[in-house]
């Protein structure tokens, strides 16, 4: 079955800084990528999501790029905030007609320090 | 619009007691449904996801189960907990949709095996 992978698992950076977050999927089927932002003590929540036949794609601060050859995506945070400390999720799914499970990587905890 | 209802948020229970965690979904119809549980410091394991009443598929074997009775209530229960059961478990909801596949998650229940 599809396994996604994540690194750095721990992640501090100068307010201001920029913030990287890496992951690799090994099912070469998978087509959707998300990434959920959770915060401490409440539900994870999408903040951005990039499909197969894009390779990059940016909201804001965030920026999200996908290298399907290697089966690497990532999550670019650029001028960090103290609000975007969190825990952040990649995932990977299989999307087709009807449905297919997300499988989420470790997570990431980025810390923003004022 | 959608809401997502889980309950109850917190439980302790002592080892071998049976369990009981309700998930239900209002404003929209035939939803996918998802079990996820995160456990101390860790990621998103998916343990359960249904697209349709009565038709439930397992990821990991475990000492859980899930039901799904009512075309947007998922439940998950145990008859003998273990400690190794405890952890934070999340039901989530997605529209199907062959564009994505966008997880919307409830609250989650924090379980206590003592």
């Amino acid at each position: 079955g599809e396994n996604v992978e994540q690194h750095p698992s721990t992640l501090s950076v100068q307010e201001g800084d920029s913030a990287v977050i890496k992951c690799t999927y090994s099912d070469s089927a998978s087509n959707y990528f998300p990434w959920y932002k959770q915060e401490l003590g409440k539900r994870p929540q999408l903040i951005i999501d990039i499909r197969s036949n894009v390779g990059e794609k940016k909201d804001q601060r965030i920026a999200v790029t996908l290298n399907k050859t290697a089966k690497h995506f990532s999550l670019h945070i650029t001028e960090t905030q103290p609000e975007d400390s969190a825990v952040y999720f990649c995932a990977a799914s299989r999307l087709k007609t009807s449905y297919d499970k997300v499988i989420f990587g470790p997570g990431t905890s980025l810390s923003v320090i004022p | 619009s959608q809401t997502i209802h889980q309950w109850p948020a917190t439980l302790v229970q002592p080892v071998g007691s049976p369990l009981s965690l309700e998930c239900t979904v209002e404003g929209t119809s035939n939803p996918n449904l998802y079990w996820y549980r995160q456990a101390a410091g860790r990621g998103l394991q998916l343990l359960f996801y249904s697209v349709g009443i009565g038709q439930i598929s397992s990821e990991v074997p475990q000492n859980l189960s899930a039901s799904r009775p009512q075309d947007r209530q998922f439940i998950l229960s145990s008859k003998k907990l273990l400690l190794s059961d405890s952890g934070f478990y999340l039901c989530a909801w997605s529209v199907p949709n062959p564009g994505a596949n966008v997880l919307t998650f409830g609250a989650g229940s924090r379980l206590t095996v003592l």
